[in-house]
């Protein structure tokens, strides 16, 4: 049981490169989100995606765009990287967006992205 | 604006000895409250998620508190071991919006 599987763990662009960072789960959950973390900051919310068939923007989407690709995946794209957007990147998913009760969001370990 | 705050950002101590982290929230409608670890170079693990109306929630040597009418939370770890050393994330859930407010974290470091 993989819980949630991002690719790639590191990565280094030039400005201006595209990219798309990979994220799978395995525990049927129904919605998925992206976070970015930077140093003294907490996680802020790119993009989620409450069911499948659906995505909305967080607190910071600027820059990316998301496709859910089915029940199980949840791709972030960069389609012209710059500077700012150097971060780490987690992808993470929970059984439901609206409700959910106590259950918690289980996360990947993140893909490290770097842009020069 | 809501907002979670964490203190302290940075804490040392040895192994064996307790420690407490603290989190004060503005976050409102309020849902629950959750504490994170999160080992350095991977993702947050979920350690407790408190409702309204839970006052504290164990698991293992990790207690958390919840204070909802002060709006403030506290993780009490109990004879600490060097594989505490990580970061402790507070995460808040709007009810209205349904979205996470995350705190910046405190990071801990256990000393043999």
């Amino acid at each position: 049981n993989a819980g949630v599987t991002q690719t790639p763990k590191f990565q280094v662009l030039k400005t201006g490169q595209s990219m798309t960072l990979q994220c799978a789960q395995d525990m049927n959950h129904n919605s998925m989100y992206w976070y970015r973390q930077d140093p003294g900051m907490g996680l802020r919310l790119i993009y989620y995606s409450a069911s499948e068939g659906t995505t909305d923007k967080g607190e910071v989407p600027n820059g990316y765009n998301v496709s859910r690709l089915n029940k199980r995946e949840f791709s972030l794209r960069l389609e012209s990287a710059a500077p700012s957007q150097t971060s780490v990147y987690f992808c993470a998913s929970s059984e439901a967006f609206w409700g959910g009760g106590n259950q918690p969001q289980h996360f990947g370990d993140g893909t490290r992205l770097s842009i020069l | 604006k809501n907002q979670v705050e964490q203190s302290p950002q940075s804490l040392i101590i040895l192994e064996g000895k307790n420690c407490t982290l603290q989190c004060n929230y503005t976050v409102s409608p309020f849902s629950n409250l959750r504490w994170y670890k999160q080992d350095t170079g991977r993702g947050p693990v979920s350690l407790t998620i408190m409702t309204f109306s839970e006052n504290t929630k164990s698991n293992g040597r990790y207690t958390a508190t919840l204070d909802a009418d002060t709006k403030q939370s506290s993780l009490h770890i109990t004879a600490s071991q060097l594989s505490d050393s990580a970061s402790y994330i507070c995460v808040v859930r709007d009810s209205g919006t349904y979205k996470y407010i995350f705190g910046t974290g405190t990071r801990l470091k256990v000393l043999a």
